[in-house]
């Protein structure tokens, strides 16, 4: 059972390219998450979906852009990445609405450095 | 601005003894979870308390939950060198279908 698996693991980017970061969860989990880490900044949260054709914006989604084409993947795309994008990516899933108090399965992370 | 703090940033305890992290947060939660990150990993979820409950076990760890003060504590007991970690408090608030985290405890069990 592999859970979350977010591709790739590593990533190195010029300033103004594209990528997309892929995350699949084999959990029939309605609900998946990006997340951003940096350092002393924690965990913030770029956009979310609620369930398959949905998204929503989180706390900080400029730059970001996410599709939720089938329930089992979640994509974040960066149209043209910037050196401030550099961070480590989280996605996350649960299975019901987090109020009613489920918890939330991670990734292992996906480290981007944009130069 | 960060829904949930944490209290200490960083901490260095013995092996065998207790730690103690705080979290405080600002605006009313429908409930609290506490997660660990080990280096260069993901968060895994260790144990979550509802709003309607004040304390909470699960094998070494002991969470309190405070609403008047907005604030919890995670106690894990009989520390071992595996519980070297980052340490997240993190709130579902009420009202809004997201989950927000704190900037973490770095824990370091010295052996």
């Amino acid at each position: 059972n592999a859970g979350v698996t977010q591709t790739p693991k590593f990533r190195v980017l010029k300033t103004g390219q594209s990528m997309t970061l892929l995350c699949a969860q084999d959990m029939n989990h309605e609900y998946m998450y990006w997340y951003r880490q940096d350092p002393g900044m924690g965990l913030r949260l770029i956009h979310y979906s609620v369930g398959e054709g949905t998204t929503a914006k989180g706390e900080v989604p400029d730059g970001y852009n996410v599709s939720r084409l089938k329930k089992q993947n979640f994509l974040l795309g960066l149209e043209s990445a910037a050196p401030s994008q550099t961070s480590v990516y989280f996605c996350a899933s649960s299975e019901l609405s987090l109020p009613v108090g489920t918890e939330a399965f991670f990734g292992q992370g996906t480290r981007l450095t944009v130069v | 601005s960060q829904q949930g703090e944490e209290d200490p940033q960083a901490l260095s305890i013995q092996e065998g003894e207790n730690a103690t992290m705080n979290c405080s947060y600002k605006t009313s939660i429908n409930n609290l979870q506490w997660y660990r990150q080990n280096s260069g990993r993901g968060l895994v979820h260790l144990i979550l308390i509802r709003s309607n409950e004040r304390e909470k076990h699960s094998g070494r760890l002991r969470v309190t939950l405070d609403t008047s003060k907005k604030s919890s504590s995670l106690l894990i007991t009989a520390s071992r060198a595996a519980d070297t970690a980052s340490y997240f408090c993190a709130t579902v608030v009420r009202g809004i279908d997201k989950i927000i985290f704190g900037k973490g405890t770095r824990l370091h069990i010295l052996p």
